[in-house]
């Protein structure tokens, strides 16, 4: 089974509607993250959190929110989404006993706003 | 803000051929890591570099941290066909903390 999984894999929505994108992990890492990918862009930090109880922005978290339900779920929600959201979005996880510098990503969700 | 420069953007090689592809920073780092994405799958990590000069392997994978800690180099080795993917770089947004910037990839083809 997968470590990191996400879920769904690929979705299609509409502008204005709100979308939810959901992380899970069975890794016991602390650490988690969110990015978007976009071609020639590489992948870019939207939002990151070191443990339940912190979450932290990153450098492109305008229109974006997240929960960080437990130690093994971060989700990703798209209050109003737009069709520029469309993109590639990975979840990743590290572990800061270990060094905390790999991360472990997820396959991706595909999201598509029309 | 940071950025990351990856060269070249993307390129075709033919099977058997060595590649070279690089990664320049605006700002010194302390950490380098290479991570490679197959099609429709997540990134995976190659080769982590942690000092400058290091020269660090991983099987037909070699990857330099330059001496200026402004640049990386990563370099392939008798390419095969599954070494077609994405290549990234990443460093580190500020020493000490592990918020990764990564850079915007090679992207490798190869024709076999």
């Amino acid at each position: 089974d997968a470590d990191v999984t996400q879920t769904p894999r690929n979705r299609i929505t509409k502008t204005g509607k709100r979308i939810m994108l959901e992380c899970s992990q069975t890794k016991g890492h602390d650490r988690m993250y969110w990015y978007r990918q976009d071609p020639g862009l590489g992948l870019r930090l939207i939002y990151y959190s070191f443990d339940v109880k912190d979450i932290n922005k990153g450098e492109i978290s305008d229109g974006y929110s997240v929960s960080r339900q437990a130690q093994a779920k971060f989700s990703l929600s798209l209050e109003s989404a737009i069709p520029n959201q469309t993109a590639l979005y990975f979840c990743a996880t590290s572990d800061s006993t270990h060094g905390g510098r790999e991360q472990f990503f997820g396959p991706g969700t595909r999201l598509t706003v029309l | 803000g940071q950025q990351l420069n990856q060269s070249p953007q993307s390129m075709f090689i033919q099977e058997g051929e060595d590649v070279s592809m690089n990664c320049t920073s605006s700002s010194i780092f302390n950490t380098w890591l290479w991570y490679k994405q197959d099609p429709g799958e997540g990134p995976v990590l190659l080769i982590a570099l942690y000092k400058a000069g290091e020269l660090t392997s991983n099987g037909r994978l070699t990857a330099q941290f330059g001496i200026t800690r402004k640049d990386s180099f990563l370099n392939i080795s008798a390419s095969i066909p599954s070494d077609v993917g994405i290549y990234f770089c990443a460093g580190p947004v500020a020493s000490g903390t592990y918020k990764y910037i990564f850079g915007t990839g090679t992207r490798l083809k190869v024709l076999a």
